[in-house]
């Protein structure tokens, strides 16, 4: 069974950084284009970035372009979210996910989610 | 951006009723590149719909979507206590794959 765990979540203050881990197991995880997704407490699901299977196009919500670096090891079957000059507005659980298939960008695993607090 | 609007925002039935949860699209969408999710209090959300009107693996029948131009539909022929929850809709399209702002299927 395809399974995601994320880590790495907590409290941080407003301009500091964080580094977002999340281990997949249970499907052949270089074959698959990865994202990670966030809401906020009481809002809606945000799209935050993704790449594909080899590491290869990069992109990133414009909230957070320039500031988040998203990774892979496909190696150790890993993804990471490296976040810099955190603001208030960065606080979410951060979800790590799955792409269904090669050019079928829905997303079929969703991890349980690591919470990224913002605060002084 | 390609902005998905949601609608109704809530959505009050009972158990055994049917359920219509639309979602617009701002712009038409290649090959109905359009998702539907449920999400439970607590809980990550659940694939349901891909390709606006594929079924994931274990969903059940009782959910189909439907697409007709840049409106997009998910359909629960017939409630189960289980299914009230929120529904998102998402397009997985174009960058940044955008979601709908959610509608809430709450039990009348």
């Amino acid at each position: 069974e395809a399974q995601l765990v994320e880590s790495g979540g907590g409290l941080v203050q407003p301009g500091r950084s964080l580094r977002l881990s999340c281990a997949a197991s249970g499907f052949t995880f270089e074959d698959y284009a990865m994202h990670w997704v966030r809401q906020a407490p009481g809002r809606g699901l945000e799209w935050v970035a993704g790449l594909f299977w080899d590491g290869s196009n990069i992109d990133y919500a414009d909230s957070v372009k320039g500031r988040f670096t998203i990774s892979r090891d496909n190696a150790k079957s890993s993804l990471f979210l490296q976040m810099n000059s955190l603001r208030a507005e960065d606080t979410a659980l951060y979800y790590c996910t799955k792409e269904l298939r090669k050019w079928i960008g829905a997303f079929d695993v969703w991890g349980q989610g690591t919470m990224v607090t913002v605060s002084s | 951006e390609i902005v998905l609007t949601q609608s109704p925002d809530t959505l009050s039935l009972s158990p055994g009723e049917r359920a219509t949860l639309s979602c617009r699209a701002g712009q038409s969408l290649t090959n109905n590149q359009l998702a539907w999710y449920q999400q439970k209090p607590g809980q990550a959300p659940r694939l349901l719909i891909y390709g606006a009107s594929s079924r994931a693996t274990g969903i059940p029948d009782r959910f189909s979507g439907s697409a007709s131009g840049t409106d997009f539909t998910l359909t629960i022929s017939r409630l189960e206590p289980e299914d009230f929850a929120v529904y998102y809709c998402q397009q997985y399209d174009r960058s940044p794959k955008t979601f709908g702002q959610g509608t809430r299927l709450e039990i009348k």
